[in-house]
C-alpha cells in the first residue's frame, strides 16, 4: 500500500538550533516527493520537491531534504530555526505529473525562545 | 493575482443542509483536486478532475458531488450536511506536460462548520 509515514507528531526546538523532520515513504514507482508547510489557517506551500538526480535538494526559507532510496526517506532539515517556522510540516508522495499526492499526517513545529 | 481561488472562505452551516463549494486557478493548469483536512490536520484526497473529467474518485458519500465546467473551476457540492463533514477544504491544481514535476499548488481553504 501507498503511504507516508511522518513519526513525530511535535517537535519543539529552541530558536537557533537545528531541527530535523522524519519521513518515510512507501511507493510502488519512483516517487516524486514533495515537503509542504502549512501556517495556522493558510493553505499549504511548497518547500521543495524530489524527482530525479541530486539526492540533496535545496527550498525556500533555508530548508533542505535528502533522498535516500535505501531507507525509503525524505528527512527535511533546517540549521537554525527562525520563531517564524513555527507551523505544521507535511511530506507527501507522488509518480508523475498530475497524479494525486498522498499526505502524511503532519508534524507540528513549535519554536521556543 | 491569486493563482488558486476558493470561495466561501468560512462557512457556518446546520445538519441537512446543502452547500457548495467554489475553487478556480489561473495558472493553466490541467488537473484539478479537492482534499478534505479533518480535525487532525490529515490530508485526504476526495476527487480529481483532468481537463473537466473525473479521473480520481475516491471512497466518498455520494452526498458529494464535484463539478468542473472548465479546466480552471471545480466546484464541490455537498448534499444533506452532517455533522462529521465539518473540515477544512482545500483545492489544489497541477500542471501535466514535459518539464511538470507533480507539484500540487494549493488554495488557502474553506473552512466548513456543520452545527
Amino acid at each position: 500500500a501507498q503511504s507516508v509515514t511522518q513519526p513525530d507528531i511535535h517537535i519543539t526546538v529552541s530558536e537557533g538550533a537545528s531541527l530535523e523532520l522524519r519521513c518515510n515513504y512507501s511507493y510502488g514507482a519512483t516517487p516524486y516527493l514533495f515537503w509542504y508547510v502549512q501556517s495556522p489557517g493558510q493553505g499549504l506551500q511548497l518547500l521543495l520537491k524530489y524527482f530525479s538526480g541530486d539526492t540533496l535538494v535545496q527550498g525556500i526559507k533555508g530548508f533542505e531534504a535528502e533522498f535516500k532510496r535505501s531507507q525509503s526517506s525524505f528527512n527535511l532539515r533546517k540549521p537554525s530555526v527562525h520563531w517564524s517556522d513555527a507551523a505544521e510540516y507535511f511530506c507527501a508522495v507522488g509518480n508523475q505529473a498530475g497524479t494525486a499526492l498522498i499526505f502524511g499526517k503532519g508534524t507540528t513545529l513549535s519554536v521556543s525562545s | 493575482d491569486t493563482a488558486v481561488s476558493q470561495t466561501p472562505k468560512y462557512l457556518v452551516t446546520q445538519m441537512g443542509n446543502d452547500k457548495s463549494i467554489k475553487c478556480e486557478q489561473n495558472l493553466g493548469h490541467d488537473t484539478m483536486y479537492w482534499y478534505k483536512q479533518d480535525s487532525k490536520k490529515f490530508l485526504k484526497i476526495m476527487f480529481s478532475y483532468n481537463n473537466k473529467e473525473l479521473i480520481i474518485n475516491e471512497t466518498v458519500p455520494n452526498r458529494f458531488s464535484p463539478k468542473s465546467p472548465d479546466k480552471a473551476h471545480l466546484n464541490l457540492h455537498i448534499n444533506s450536511l452532517e455533522l462529521g463533514d465539518s473540515a477544512v477544504y482545500f483545492c489544489a491544481s497541477s500542471p501535466l506536460g514535459t518539464g511538470s514535476t507533480g507539484e500540487l499548488f494549493f488554495g488557502e481553504g474553506s473552512r466548513l462548520t456543520v452545527l
